[in-house]
């Protein structure tokens, strides 16, 4: 099946800064990539997606780079604000959507 | 818009005891459902989807169940819980293949 590994489990950055989270994944099949967003005892939430016919996707602060031939892709954060603060799941969908093991985001003013 | 419910919110059960947590998804057609559980500070894991009515297919053998009686209505059940049971469910839906997930606020079931 499917495998997505998700790094870095931490992040810690200073308000203003960027954060990049990587995900790597194994079925070359997978042909859509979603990101979410999970604040404390809340659900995930959908903040970005991206198709396999795409390499980047842009949402103000929010961007997703897809590298599919070397099964790889990428969220970026730009100008980080503390409310940015949250764990984020990367995920693949081949037969069924795969969630990386999440990266918890600190934000710190 | 569609909307998806899930309840009880909270949930605090006896080792032993039946479970029954239900989830609706209003707004849409023929849908598909899933069911996740998330550890304390862990990932998702995918317990349950369902296609359609009746069709349920499992990810993790384990001591639950799934049914889905109608359309856009998923319960997950279990006849004894154990103590591993603990943790945080997830409802989704999603449209066709390829179309993002949406979950439910969730349960948090708490087992002593």
């Amino acid at each position: 099946g499917e495998n997505v590994e998700q790094h870095p489990s931490t992040l810690s950055v200073q308000e203003g800064d960027s954060a990049v989270i990587k995900c790597t994944y194994s079925d070359s099949a997978s042909n859509y990539f979603p990101w979410y967003k999970q604040e404390l005892g809340k659900r995930p939430q959908l903040i970005i997606d991206i198709r396999s016919n795409v390499g980047e996707k842009k949402d103000q602060r929010i961007a997703v780079t897809l590298n599919k031939t070397a099964k790889h892709f990428s969220l970026h954060i730009t100008e980080t604000q503390p409310e940015d603060s949250a764990v984020y799941f990367c995920a693949t969908q081949g037969n069924m959507l795969t969630f990386g093991g999440g990266t918890r985001l600190m934000v710190k003013p | 818009s569609q909307t998806i419910h899930q309840w009880p919110a909270t949930l605090v059960q006896p080792v032993g005891s039946p479970l029954s947590l239900e989830c609706t998804v209003e707004g849409t057609s023929n849908p598909n459902l899933y069911w996740y559980r998330q550890a304390a500070g862990r990932g998702l894991q995918l317990l349950f989807y369902s296609v359609g009515i009746g069709q349920i297919s499992s990810e993790v053998p384990q001591n639950l169940s799934a049914s889905r009686p109608q359309d856009r209505q998923f319960i997950l059940s279990s006849k004894k819980l154990l103590l591993s049971d603990s943790g945080f469910y997830l409802c989704a839906w999603s449209g066709q293949r390829n179309q993002p997930q949406h979950f439910g606020d969730g349960t948090r079931l708490s087992i002593l």
